[in-house]
């Protein structure tokens, strides 16, 4: 049972352009997600979050937007820039019932275009 | 160095070889975990530990064995590999709820 799905493997956008991630969840006890980036050869590194009491949450570039009642979260890059170029995961934790523990989805390959 | 290392980087063993991946950190953190990652799966929590002495079981668990006897360290160990044991084994480490600091990974082959 994928809890936390991110449906499209791979996304492809020009530099300057927005890129859109999407990542969808079925556990209505999860009340924290994040983003987490990763280059090839490395570590996942945290980029972004946001708490369920939350719609959206702005850094710079990114910005992660929280739809609870259609369980959908989104992160948004602009301007998309080469370096940006990763595999993007989302992930959800149910603070309350599971303390730290994350479920993380398949992934997102984006790649971003000169 | 502070951090989370992750040792070996690679490891390439044969079936039913018993294999030990390392994980150790420097911030005294509480909780600790271990993932794989497998194309089209994405993350999946093996196995975790919220302080020493205390594990416990995530997704995939079956074929690994954990061990916290020191807050820094949490190894893995596959009793017997397997060939579907091949993957990209990641540690984790996180102080308060939420944020994880991942290890650079260990690429682990099984032939």
């Amino acid at each position: 049972d994928q809890q936390v799905k991110q449906n499209s493997p791979s996304l492809s956008v020009q530099e300057g352009r927005i890129s859109i991630l999407n990542c969808d969840y079925t556990n209505s006890m999860f009340d924290y997600f994040l983003w987490y980036k990763k280059y090839p050869a490395e570590g996942p590194t945290f980029l972004i979050s946001i708490s369920s009491i939350k719609d959206k949450n702005e850094d710079g570039r990114f910005t992660v937007f929280l739809n609870k009642s259609a369980k959908h979260l989104s992160l948004h890059i602009v301007p998309s820039q080469p370096g940006d170029s990763a595999v993007y995961f989302c992930a959800a934790s149910a603070i309350k019932t599971s303390g730290s523990r994350l479920t993380f989805g398949e992934g997102t390959q984006l790649t971003v275009n000169p | 160095d502070a951090g989370i290392t992750q040792s070996p980087r690679y490891k390439i063993t044969e079936t039913g070889r018993q294999v030990t991946l390392m994980c150790h950190q420097t911030w005294s953190h509480s909780y600790m975990f271990w993932y794989r990652q497998d194309l089209g799966h994405g993350l999946r929590l093996i196995y975790y530990s919220a302080a020493a002495d205390i594990t416990d079981k995530g997704e995939v668990p079956d074929g690994y064995v954990v061990s916290r006897s020191k807050t820094e360290n949490f190894p893995l160990t596959l009793e017997s590999a397997t060939r579907s044991q091949t993957s990209v084994y990641f540690c984790a480490s996180s102080h308060l709820a939420g944020g994880y600091t991942f290890g650079s990974g260990t690429r682990l082959t099984v032939v």
